[in-house]
């Protein structure tokens, strides 16, 4: 069965470090989303992503986020200067199409811990 | 805006038991809804939706959901559960036309054997 891939599982990095969260959707999926969680919060989505562009975004996707597909099957999400409460576990996720009546397809995740 | 309440963080009962867990929204219009399951170390996986129609909803692994729009709520039940249904259970909320899922806290769900 297809599943959507996230690495690395565990990032570690200093604060002002960049880093970069990999995601490989699945393969005939158009629409790629991330979503965090921070310890002890909700789930909180962050951007979508189609047709090579930010579809709709939060107001926690800041200036120090970025995203990108830079080939035919990664999904990028990129934090320029982290920042201690970056700190959080952050989702990956793909549909067929962007509508809700698809099913969104999350990946395990990949915590990122910022010291 | 949307919101969702999952009042209960960790819930415990034993292996053949009854189960329900609760999710309250907060949406102006008929919503959609949805649970979503995270065994350790796996994805969020999608156990059932809530769109329009009959309010009673079946899912995979034997879950059911029912909507009630009077008390904005959105429980998901199981007659009997088994070892493997220990996970986190996640109530969320879209709105109509939207990308995005609005997610509740979470419920931690413990089995005793």
């Amino acid at each position: 069965e297809p599943e959507v891939t996230q690495t690395p599982s565990h990032q570690v990095t200093q604060m002002g470090q960049e880093v970069i969260l990999r995601c490989v959707p699945i393969s005939n999926h158009l629409y790629f989303y991330w979503y965090r969680q921070i310890l002890g919060q909700k789930v909180e989505f962050l951007v979508s992503f189609y047709n090579n562009e930010i579809s709709e975004k939060s107001e926690i996707f800041d200036d120090q986020f970025s995203v990108e597909r830079p080939d035919g099957s990664n999904f990028t999400l990129k934090i320029r200067s982290t920042k201690l409460e970056d700190s959080a576990m952050y989702f990956c996720a793909s549909s067929v199409r962007g509508s809700l009546y698809n099913e969104q397809f999350f990946g395990p995740g990949t915590r990122l811990t910022v010291l | 805006a949307q919101s969702v309440t999952q009042p209960d963080i960790h819930i415990t009962v034993s292996e053949g038991a009854s189960l329900e867990l609760r999710c309250n929204y907060s949406y102006g219009a008929t919503p959609y809804l949805f649970w979503y399951v995270q065994s350790p170390g796996q994805g969020l996986q999608l156990l059932l939706k809530y769109f329009s129609g009959d309010t009673l909803v079946q899912g995979i692994k034997g879950f059911e959901a029912e909507f009630k729009r009077s008390q904005s709520s959105f429980n998901l039940r199981k007659p009997s559960v088994h070892w493997s249904d220990a996970a986190e259970y996640f109530c969320a909320v879209a709105s109509k036309g939207a990308q995005k899922l609005v997610f509740g806290q979470g419920t931690r769900l413990t089995i005793n054997p």
